[in-house]
Parts: structure tokens; sequence; C-alpha cells
């Protein structure tokens, strides 16, 4: 089953403008990732936040956690038609090593 | 790309028949998954190992088995395939070092008729 699920399902939005799409969780965790997967291919680790984290950056792209709320965002800043992908999120629960994956945000950009 | 291979990459095959589906690393990482893709449900787990011959069933193992007699090699088969393990099956691997993120190989695009 899956733990983590995305919001928005997809994203439309214009080259230059920003993208945030949420993962919320239901147990507690040892971390969540994120993963883009460009059409066709296998998926692409991008980030990983620890529970004992609440914010991460690299490049252009923004992770916040909030454990309380049990959720996290990803934040692609002055996005490109590049970044056009599936984006998903992935929580490792307390005490185990498998990430479990949610459904994906499908991510348009449009140039 | 981790030096994940995956073998065929695609393959059409008939209600019925065996298949098996091969997943190769190059690095000597110990964890090694396999999962299915499927529109709607995203990426399940279907089985995966910690070492040599050393396997466990993950969310949707029916109809699938796996084998680890080296390091590099993961093979998963499905024992008589059905039109429902229609998907893209991708192999991922773990390295060490305590976090846990996963690196994917290219994936293996699977047609049952």
């Amino acid at each position: 089953s899956q733990q983590g699920e995305e919001d928005p399902q997809a994203l439309s939005i214009q080259e230059g403008e920003n993208a945030t799409m949420n993962c919320s969780y239901k147990t507690s965790i040892n971390n969540l990732q994120w993963y883009r997967q460009n059409s066709g291919r296998g998926l692409v680790h991008l980030i990983l936040i620890r529970s004992n984290e609440r914010e991460k950056h690299s490049g252009r792209l923004r992770v916040t956690l909030d454990t309380s709320k049990k959720s996290s965002s990803l934040l692609i800043t002055a996005s490109r038609a590049a970044d056009t992908a599936s984006y998903f999120c992935a929580t490792v629960p307390g005490g185990s090593y498998i990430p479990t994956f949610g459904r994906g945000t499908s991510l348009i950009v449009h140039p | 790309d981790a030096g994940i291979t995956q073998s065929p990459r695609h393959k059409v095959t008939e209600t019925g028949t065996p298949v098996t589906l091969r997943c190769h690393q190059t690095e000597n990482h110990r964890y090694m998954y396999w999962y299915r893709q499927d529109p709607g449900h995203g990426l399940r787990l279907i089985h995966y190992s910690y070492g040599v011959k050393d396997t466990d069933k993950g969310e949707v193992s029916d109809g699938y088995s796996v084998s680890r007699s080296k390091t590099e090699d993961f093979l998963l088969t499905l024992e008589s395939a059905t039109s429902s393990q229609t998907s893209v099956y991708f192999c991922a691997i773990t390295p060490a070092g305590g976090t846990y993120e996963q690196y994917f190989g290219p994936g293996t695009r699977l047609t049952v008729t």
C-alpha cells in the first residue's frame, strides 16, 4: 500500500514559474525521498531529508518536512521545460530500509 | 545510473508462458529490488533481496518468484504469465550508507497477450 501520497496529481505551469508538490504520509518515518521520472525512463533520486531535518536545498530544489503534519513539499524554482517529468515521494518507515512510493505528480512545464 | 542494466528491455509473450527478467549490477550492492509500475498505482514492490540467496516478498509477490545466486544478478520469474502482469518492471539497488535511497535500472516493458 502507498505510504506517501502526492498532491496534486498533475501540475501544468509556464517556464520560469515555481512548481510546488506535496506529499502526505501516515506513519513515522526514518527519512523521506523525492525522485524524478522522465517518460520511459527509470526513477532518479533527487533529494533525501531525514526525519530530524526541516528543510533541505539542492540547486533549484527545496524540500521541507513537517513531521507533526506528516507532510513534505518539493519546490522547484524557476522551472524549465526540461523539468517536465513525474515526481514521486518515497518514505522509509522507522525500523525499515525499504522506501514506499506514492503515485506521483505529473509536472508539465510549457516553454 | 549506478551500473544497473536490465534485460530484455522489451518483451511480448503469450499468456501461460514463463518469463524471466534479469537485473545486473556491477558495483557489489547488497540490496536489490524488483518493482512494477502501472498507471494509477505508482511503484509497487514485488520482491527484494538483502544478499545472495536471501530474498523476501513485497507487496505484490503473487505469481512472481526471484532468485539471486550471485551478488550481481537478481532474476524475476513470472511462472505463468497473465495479462494482469503486463507492466513496466524496474530493478533497483540501495547502496551502502544507511540512508536507503534507491537507484533504478532503465526498466523492462512486458506485454502479455
